[in-house]
């Protein structure tokens, strides 16, 4: 079956734009989870969708939203872009119901690059 | 807080050698805990998984035991191959914590020939 797809793979915008990333998990699976990846800062947490709710966060500034649609494919926005915010954006999949063996399907990730 | 150590890289060896890369942790809960492997331009791959306590994860000849009392979970591989040449995270899910994982800074391992 087929991945975790991330659209656009690289985005190129300017500070001060807003963008909009866009996940599709696999097939069946309910919960997204988004986290961002940059040198400096390793892999951090963002948030985490689970059937069109929220069910975590981590410590973004409120810049950072989200949303997930009644289909399971969720979309992250960043407003008012940074040049700190160029990373690279990671959407990982999982299955409705988190026991101890749930594993986590990452996708490609979207290169942000904000100039 | 919940927190991953890593050993810092790069990591660079000969092809055959043997490999450890070094993992602990802090969490507040029981967690389980994971490797993944980053190639260049890629997204994360789940390489192996522990879930409680003296668990052993195993795959592609890696192989990290849960070891619930040096809160620890070391990578080894007894004989690399360029082919593994790639980023390696350590991470920890906690029960409860939805699936929230918190990584380590990841090392970064090159094999020569």
């Amino acid at each position: 079956k087929a991945g975790v797809t991330q659209t656009p793979r690289y985005l190129i915008k300017t500070r001060g734009q807003q963008v909009t990333l866009s996940c599709s998990p696999i097939s069946g699976h309910r919960s997204v989870s988004w986290y961002q990846q940059t040198p400096g800062q390793g892999l951090q947490f963002l948030f985490e969708y689970f059937s069109e709710t929220q069910r975590n966060k981590g410590n973004f500034p409120g810049r950072f939203s989200g949303r997930q649609f009644s289909n399971s494919r969720s979309e992250m926005n960043v407003s008012t872009l940074e040049l700190g915010d160029s990373a690279l954006y990671l959407c990982a999949s999982s299955s409705a119901a988190v026991t101890l063996n749930t594993e986590a399907f990452f996708g490609q990730g979207t290169r942000l690059t904000v100039v | 807080g919940n927190s991953v150590t890593q050993m810092e890289g790069p990591v660079t060896l000969s092809e055959e050698a043997f490999l450890t890369i070094n993992c602990t942790y802090t969490a507040t809960g029981y967690p389980s805990l994971f490797w993944y492997v980053q190639y260049p331009g890629e997204g994360l791959q789940l390489l192996l998984k522990a879930t409680k306590a003296d668990d052993k994860g195993s795959n592609k000849g890696f192989e990290a035991t849960y070891r619930k009392e040096t809160t620890s979970f070391h990578l080894e591989k007894g004989s690399v191959q360029v082919s593994d040449s790639a980023v390696y995270f350590c991470a920890l899910r906690l029960t409860g914590g939805g699936n929230k994982l918190t990584f380590g800074t990841g090392t970064q391992l090159k094999v020569e020939l």
